[in-house]
């Protein structure tokens, strides 16, 4: 069956990066993409951004342009989000989800998420 | 960036009974590109409708999509006590691809 297994909480002080891995099993990793959704306490989701699968090509919210970066290792099948120049605005739970195809821009499967907290 | 407003932000009624979500955009999404989820407590959503309209495989067909423009909204027929959960809508037609704040239907 298909999971996508995230890395753990992360405390992190503001200034500073977190990078959380998604791995994937259960389905051909390369086959299909992968998008990266958080939800802060009280608020919608927000997408981040996303890798395709079929050219490696990322594509981010304009939000997240300059401090977002995503990528895959596809020998491990397992994407990374790494988030840089952190505030306690990025205070969320960070979700993998995979793609329904290539690119649909839909999600089929989701991972646990992961709580980054940032604070001083 | 589109932002998706839901109505109501609650709706109570009883199995049997037919529910209507709305989620109305603040311009027009393109190609109707609307999806819509289903959110249980400690599960990961649940795709239930993409293209306004299409449903998904396996997904029962008390559950309907329609709409276009900015306005989509979600049809559940009758509802079955496992329908009571959270809604919530997704354009991908622009990115930012975003979300609507979610639909709770809660047992009346």
């Amino acid at each position: 069956q298909v999971q996508l297994v995230q890395s753990g909480a992360e405390v992190k002080k503001p200034g500073a990066s977190v990078k959380i891995s998604c791995k994937a099993s259960g389905y051909t990793f390369i086959q299909y993409s992968m998008h990266w959704v958080r939800q802060a306490p009280g608020q919608r989701l927000e997408w981040m951004g996303w890798i395709n699968a079929g050219n490696g090509y990322t594509k981010y919210s304009q939000k997240f342009q300059d401090r977002v970066t995503i990528y895959r290792d596809t020998s491990a099948s397992t994407d990374y989000m790494e988030l840089t120049s952190l505030t306690s605005e990025d205070t969320a739970v960070y979700y993998c989800a995979r793609d329904r195809l290539q690119d649909t821009l839909t999600f089929d499967y989701w991972g646990q998420g992961s709580l980054v907290t940032v604070s001083s | 960036e589109i932002v998706l407003t839901q109505s109501p932000g609650t709706l109570s009624l009883s199995p049997g009974e037919r529910a209507t979500v709305s989620c109305r955009a603040s311009q027009s999404v393109s190609y109707r590109y609307l999806a819509w989820y289903q959110k249980k407590p400690g599960q990961a959503p649940r795709i239930l409708i993409y293209g306004a309209s299409a449903r998904v495989t396996g997904i029962p067909d008390r559950f309907s999509g329609s709409g276009s423009g900015a306005d989509f909204t979600l049809t559940i027929s009758r509802l079955e006590p496992e329908d009571f959960a959270v809604y919530f809508c997704q354009q991908y037609g622009s990115s930012p691809y975003t979300f609507g704040q979610g639909t709770k239907l809660e047992i009346k």
